[in-house]
């Protein structure tokens, strides 16, 4: 079984568009994360949710918007796509926020705005 | 914001030879974390480290926790054709958000 597993893998949409990518975690984890990779793989966390409340929530622009309808899934939600959104956006999930902070990380969803 | 500091940017080793990969922030870290992450995949854990000093091992990989707590490295010993990838260095703030380095591209010459 993966243990964090994103949908979808892959996603292609025209600029303007509304997307969500969706994300869930076996582990049985409190806290799950937001990550966008650019492409110099540069890592960075976007949003970070505990036991479905938003602990941190980076400048990240409001077309943004992470939903967690329970501890074990967070979506992400992205009104309006522009270019500058292609990236690849991965979810990850650790066991508590802040002691034991190791994260576990799905297999990213590549989005490409065109 | 904190910032992490991840040389070198990128290695060409032959297989066989011991890698050495490093980490520095200006900040201090609570915790110390080192991921592999190979084409098409997401990052995943090698090395958790948890306390100033800490040398953890994980078969042929050894990570340190600086004494400063401001550093960290990773070796790899006796290197093969699937240690290739991208290794990121990520630490735990004081805000408790993990920060990443940017990472080291390493590459083995056949």
């Amino acid at each position: 079984d993966t243990a964090v597993s994103q949908t979808p893998k892959y996603l292609v949409t025209q600029m303007g568009n509304d997307k969500s990518i969706k994300c869930e975690q076996n582990l049985g984890h409190d806290t799950m994360y937001w990550y966008k990779q650019d492409s110099k793989k540069f890592l960075k966390i976007m949003f970070s949710y505990n036991n479905k409340e938003l602990i941190i929530n980076e400048t990240v622009p409001n077309r943004f918007s992470p939903k967690s309808p329970d501890k074990a899934h967070l979506n992400l939600h992205i009104n309006s796509l522009e270019l500058g959104d292609s990236a690849v956006y991965f979810c990850a999930s650790s066991r508590q926020f802040g002691v034991g902070t190791e994260a576990f990380f799905g297999q990213g969803t590549r989005l490409t705005v065109v | 914001g904190q910032q992490l500091n991840q040389s070198p940017q990128s290695m060409f080793i032959q297989e066989g030879e011991d890698v050495s990969m490093n980490c520095t922030s200006s900040s201090i870290f609570n915790t110390w974390l080192w991921y592999k992450q190979e084409p098409g995949e997401g990052p995943v854990l090698l090395i958790a480290l948890y306390k100033a000093g800490e040398l953890t091992s994980n078969g042929r990989l050894t990570a340190q926790f600086g004494i400063t707590r401001k550093d960290s490295f990773l070796n790899i010993s006796a290197s093969i054709p699937s240690d290739v990838g991208i290794y990121f260095c990520a630490g735990r703030s004081r805000d408790d958000k993990i920060i990443f380095g940017k990472g080291t591209r390493l590459h083995i010459l056949p």
